[in-house]
């Protein structure tokens, strides 16, 4: 069972379309991530979030916009994209560790095709 | 920032077998290496991870070890099963992030 929750699965949007993708855990995590993974690659950080407020910010284009509205949900809003960014998107929540560090677990992802 | 290599990319063996892959990473700072097991089109899932404290760390079938020193640590897979196919991704995180290697394709055949 997996306990980071994302939807949609799947989403096939145009360039010039608005869409978020959503994430959700219940497991009293207080960092959560964004991931994009290519086919055959591995995850690629995008975004930390650290008590709800933006940590790391890995030069994301602007046409991603995370946003962290409380402690268990996690939105990414797609505006604009390109073909490029046709990937899977990860989210991943774990404890905020101090040294040392607490597993991510990660979520089924939402897999994004752009036309 | 961190580096970490991962080797080989891609290991065929045989129901059975073991099966050993490897990284390296660059900084000394590193504290905490897991490993994730990534079945295709399914989420990485972690499978076990070792902190820099501990050596050796052994979860049935599947062991990792640490060498501080030479900054390198490997996942090691015993009886290995048909089911054990995926990807394995190393990683290595110190202050900041987790950073991934390349993967290693493991394809076991009955």
């Amino acid at each position: 069972d997996t306990e980071v929750t994302q939807t949609p699965k799947h989403l096939v949007m145009g360039m010039t379309n608005k869409k978020s993708l959503k994430c959700e855990q219940h497991m009293g995590h207080r960092a959560m991530y964004w991931y994009k993974q290519k086919a055959k690659k591995p995850p690629e950080l995008m975004f930390v979030y650290s008590y709800e407020k933006l940590s790391i910010n890995e030069s994301v284009p602007s046409r991603f916009s995370p946003e962290c509205p409380n402690s268990s949900l996690l939105n990414l809003h797609l505006h604009a994209l390109q073909p490029e960014d046709s990937a899977l998107y990860l989210c991943a929540s774990s404890q905020v560790g101090t040294i040392g560090s607490e597993p991510q677990h990660f979520g089924d992802g939402t897999r994004l095709s752009i036309l | 920032g961190e580096n970490v290599e991962q080797h080989p990319s891609t290991l065929s063996v045989q129901e059975g077998d073991s099966a050993v892959i490897k990284c390296t990473y660059s900084d000394s700072a590193s504290n905490y290496f897991p490993w994730y097991k990534q079945e295709l089109g399914k989420r990485p899932q972690l499978i076990i991870d070792i902190r820099s404290n501990v050596g050796e760390k052994k979860d049935q079938r599947i062991a990792v070890t640490l060498n501080k020193t030479a900054k390198h640590f490997s996942l090691h897979i015993t009886e290995t099963q048909p089911e054990d196919s995926a990807v394995y991704f190393c990683a290595a995180k110190g202050y900041s992030t987790l950073t991934f290697g390349k993967g290693t394709m493991l394809l076991v055949s009955p």
